[in-house]
């Protein structure tokens, strides 16, 4: 079973704050992990991947095995990162994404 | 940028009812999926479709949910007798090559209210 735990159902930064959105994992295999944000009355997008090593908008991602976390980082938030954001994860041979309950970042400004 | 596109955006229909739901894919995407957000909860799987055919579904598809790919452009998903616990946010969602290593684009949704 696949399994996406995200403890924060709210969390206020202040802008310029370091922002972390916890995100835990349950999945025995090798899993793919992604963020996915909703911004207000828009569509939700991908923002990264942990394959692709990338940072997006200043945030990124590592997946630690170890800890079963891929957490969500930027060292400064801004305004404009106040969204909805979700962890999902996917599995071997499988074409679903299990995504978990979601966490609404508020930046105040 | 090619989207993902859905209608209606809203539908209010009556409990047992036969409700369709309708998306139009990226038109160079192969895989085509289904999401569903009930008010409050998670985003959930519902089912996803390859090649003409379902792929994989989850517990929630059950005999009351059908997909059709109706065209070469459409792709739908249908309700054939509405409860209330049906009432959600429908996403439909596409990919060039399926959920791992790419990208899966979402549209906005139907928000489907079951009275």
């Amino acid at each position: 079973a696949q399994r996406v735990t995200q403890p924060e159902k709210l969390l206020s930064v202040f802008k310029g704050a370091p922002v972390e959105l916890k995100c835990n994992y349950s999945y025995s295999g090798s899993p793919e992990l992604f963020w996915y944000v909703q911004y207000s009355r828009q569509r939700l997008q991908l923002l990264l991947r942990h394959i692709s090593r990338e940072s997006i908008k200043g945030f990124t991602a590592d997946l630690n095995k170890g800890e079963t976390s891929f957490h969500l980082k930027k060292p400064f938030a801004q305004e404009e990162d106040s969204a909805m954001y979700y962890c999902a994860l996917s599995g071997v041979g499988n074409e679903k994404l299990t995504f978990g309950t979601g966490t609404r970042l508020t930046i105040i400004p | 940028e090619p989207e993902v596109t859905q209608t209606p955006s809203h539908q209010v229909t009556q409990m047992g009812q036969e409700v369709i739901l309708r998306c139009v894919p990226i038109s160079n995407h192969l895989y085509f999926y289904w999401y569903r957000q009930i008010l409050g909860q998670k985003v959930e799987f519902l089912v996803s479709f390859y090649n003409n055919e379902i792929s994989e579904k989850s517990e929630i598809f059950d005999d009351q949910f059908s997909v059709e790919r109706p065209d070469g452009s459409n792709f739908t998903l249908k309700i054939r007798s509405t409860k209330l616990e049906d009432s959600a946010m429908y996403f439909c969602a596409s990919s060039q090559q399926g959920a791992r290593g790419n990208t899966i684009y979402f549209g906005e949704g139907s928000w489907l209210t079951v009275v």
